[in-house]
């Protein structure tokens, strides 16, 4: 199976809260799991990735933890800011396919001043 | 360092008929990656170049091709084209397969 499951659909902050988005995938053959950041009009654009040999890696604001015996990963997003206001994807790729990525459905978050 | 552009940004095309789309990578990015995206089904995977060579290919039909030059860039095409091909195409690359991906801001085709 290919599919990677994100959840929630949408997400609504206050400024200066934790966003929390989840994704589960099934094919345990991924080794690479990217979060992007998509404003309107804009490609998706890469926030932070991190590998299944590390259970977390934090990058500014920006946390991803990886459970490999779940099949979970999530984005945790601290003091977040009005402009976070996007569209997140979580993805996953295995090294054997090279650069195809296989996306969640995408959580629109809004965080509110 | 410029990014990934793709032209055009917007297309506006009949039924039946077809269309090229282009992609130019960052300098020295070899790989290039296209998907599509729409509200209903999100981003997909179509194909994947790496040095003038499909790597990947997605579950779409024939009708959607593509192809590298020697100098990275890539072009899309999509022949006999259908309501449900408007959306939005992105182009992404990178240094190799397997790296992080820089995508540019897309084509948005639609059909009518």
């Amino acid at each position: 199976q290919q599919q990677v499951k994100q959840s929630p659909q949408s997400l609504i902050v206050q400024k200066g809260g934790i966003s929390i988005i989840n994704c589960a995938y099934e094919n345990t053959a991924f080794d690479y799991f990217p979060w992007y950041q998509q404003f309107p009009g804009k490609g998706p654009a890469l926030l932070i990735a991190i590998r299944p040999d590390v259970s977390e890696k934090k990058e500014g604001r920006f946390t991803i933890s990886f459970n490999k015996s779940a099949k979970q990963f999530s984005l945790h997003i601290m003091d977040s800011q009005p402009g976070d206001s996007a569209t997140y994807f979580c993805a996953a790729s295995k090294s054997s396919q090279g650069s195809r990525l296989t996306f969640g459905e995408g959580t629109q978050l809004t965080v509110n001043p | 360092k410029a990014g990934v552009t793709q032209t055009p940004r917007y297309l506006i095309k009949t039924r039946g008929q077809q269309v090229t789309l282009s992609c130019s990578p960052i300098s020295g990015h070899r790989s290039v990656s296209w998907y599509q995206q729409t509200p209903g089904q999100g981003l997909q995977f179509l194909f994947e170049y790496f040095s003038e060579t499909q790597r990947n290919k997605g579950n779409f039909p024939g009708r959607f091709s593509g192809r590298q030059f020697s100098n990275s860039r890539s072009e899309m095409n999509v022949s006999t084209l259908e309501l449900g091909d408007s959306a939005l195409y992105l182009c992404a690359s990178s240094f190799d397969s397997g790296s992080g991906y820089t995508f540019g801001s897309g084509t948005r085709l639609t059909v009518v």
